[in-house]
């Protein structure tokens, strides 16, 4: 199957410095990517939807300007969390697909502890 | 909004018994239901895809029935071994696009 990558795959920052999470499709042309979220024990959550070359769509109740997401190329998007509170500490996860009707591939997670 | 339930929240089996995880969504109209699992501080790996049209799909131990009609899903893992200890998530689709996760069914199989 096709290739997702995540780095890093764990990271540790401190309260209010900024953060970024590449994902990268390995094998593939992913025409849209997907953010989602992940608590402990709980499901994952879609942050947000974005096509390469336009703007992230974000889910209702995610802040747009907290969760930066860049997709420049149609093999990698960047999840930027900017001025991060240790309530954003969470497993990140992405996903690429070539398309709809085309299967979802997941990268491994990124951990971020915000201290 | 398509609420996703994953019962039970935890399993524990002895090695060589039969698993059966159940899922149920409130909106019937799905384009298709996926089967994942997720190992710890993993990502996901895909199962199964049923699509809405089918009433069912099987590989190797693994067998997953849809019956959308009453918006839920079923997923079986014959003879379990240690190995499929993880956590298995189940997620539908409206339209081939978005997911709607559920929270899961964590699985520990006792060797």
């Amino acid at each position: 199957g096709a290739v997702v990558s995540q780095h890093p795959s764990w990271v540790i920052c401190k309260s209010g410095t900024s953060v970024k999470i590449e994902c990268r499709s390995l094998d593939f042309q992913a025409t849209t990517m997907f953010w989602y979220r992940q608590f402990p024990k709980q499901s994952l959550m879609l942050m947000a939807t974005s096509n390469e070359g336009s703007k992230a769509t974000y889910e209702q109740g995610v802040e747009k300007d907290k969760f930066l997401i860049n997709h420049a190329s149609l093999t990698l998007s960047t999840l930027t969390v900017t001025s991060a509170h240790p309530e954003d500490s969470s497993f990140y996860i992405c996903s690429a697909t070539s398309g709809r009707h085309y299967e979802q591939y997941f990268g491994p997670g990124t951990r971020l502890t915000v201290t | 909004k398509q609420e996703v339930t994953q019962i039970p929240a935890a399993l524990s089996v002895p090695e060589g018994e039969n698993l059966v995880l159940n899922c149920s969504f409130t909106d019937s109209a799905i384009y298709n239901l996926q089967w994942f699992r997720q190992d710890p501080g993993k990502g996901l790996t895909s199962l199964l895809l049923i699509q809405s049209s089918q009433r069912e799909q099987t590989s190797g131990r693994l067998n997953a029935s849809l019956d959308k009609s009453s918006g839920r899903s079923t997923l079986y893992i014959a003879a379990s071994q240690p190995g499929d200890s993880a956590t298995y998530l189940c997620a539908v689709s409206p339209d081939d696009y978005k997911l709607s996760f559920g929270a899961g069914t964590t699985v520990t199989v006792r060797a």
